[in-house]
């Protein structure tokens, strides 16, 4: 089945530091992949829409300075959180949508997750 | 923007069938309904997509009525591993384009005991 990793699993920073979420699309090529965060106990909260080769589009209420995404090929989005603080705590989740899919077919493929602590 | 409404919580025990209904009355002609799994810190995991009518896969049913405004997925003989949530969402067609975001309700929580 398709594969979508997520790098590092989990990281713990310093308040005020960058910190970067690499989502990879393993054997598939996908021109859209989708960035969400989940709290605790919470659901998942899309934050953006990252398309290949042009500028990601940001959920309302997600600060698009803030939270930086490159979708620099078919198979690899970046997130970074800038100047993160504690209230960016949270368990970020990444998705890949397979090339070719129809426009109603939601079929999306998910990584593992990336839990961010800020100290 | 079609939305989902889903019981928030169902207990089950192990060996049982489990069916969870989701409502999506405002579900658009060209929508599809789509079901998953996530356990605790891990990412969701696709478990079936549907139409209509009925689809069925090496771990679930869905059951989709004529109107496509609810649908049932169904899962037989629970084991304690099937606990978790499910999530039931409806594409958020993109018209003129191909995005297929995807919206979470609050999913539900099955809890399966022995």
């Amino acid at each position: 089945g398709a594969v979508v990793s997520q790098h590092p699993s989990r990281v713990i920073c310093k308040s005020g530091t960058s910190v970067k979420i690499e989502c990879r699309s393993l054997d598939f090529q996908a021109t859209t992949m989708f960035w969400y965060r989940q709290f605790p106990k919470k659901s998942l909260m899309l934050m953006a829409t990252s398309n290949e080769g042009s500028k990601a589009t940001y959920e309302q209420g997600v600060e698009k300075d803030k939270f930086l995404i490159n979708h620099a090929s078919l198979t690899l989005s970046t997130l970074t959180v800038t100047s993160a603080h504690p209230e960016d705590s949270s368990f970020y989740i990444c998705s890949a949508r397979p090339i070719g899919l129809a426009g109603g077919n939601n079929e999306q493929f998910f990584g593992p997750g990336t839990r961010l602590t800020v100290l | 923007l079609a939305k989902t409404t889903q019981p928030i919580s169902m207990d089950s025990y192990e060996g049982q069938e489990v069916n969870i209904t989701c409502s999506h009355n405002n579900i658009a002609t060209n929508d599809y309904i789509t079901w998953y799994q996530q356990f605790p810190s891990q990412g969701p995991r696709f478990i079936i997509q549907g139409y209509k009518t009925k689809v069925t896969n090496e771990v679930a049913s869905l059951f989709i009525p004529a109107d496509r405004k609810s649908s049932t997925l169904s899962l037989p003989r629970v084991s304690l591993s099937d606990t978790a949530v499910y999530y039931c969402l409806v594409g958020d067609k993109n018209y003129g384009g191909s995005q297929g975001n995807l919206i979470f309700g609050k999913g539900t929580k099955l809890s399966v005991k022995p």
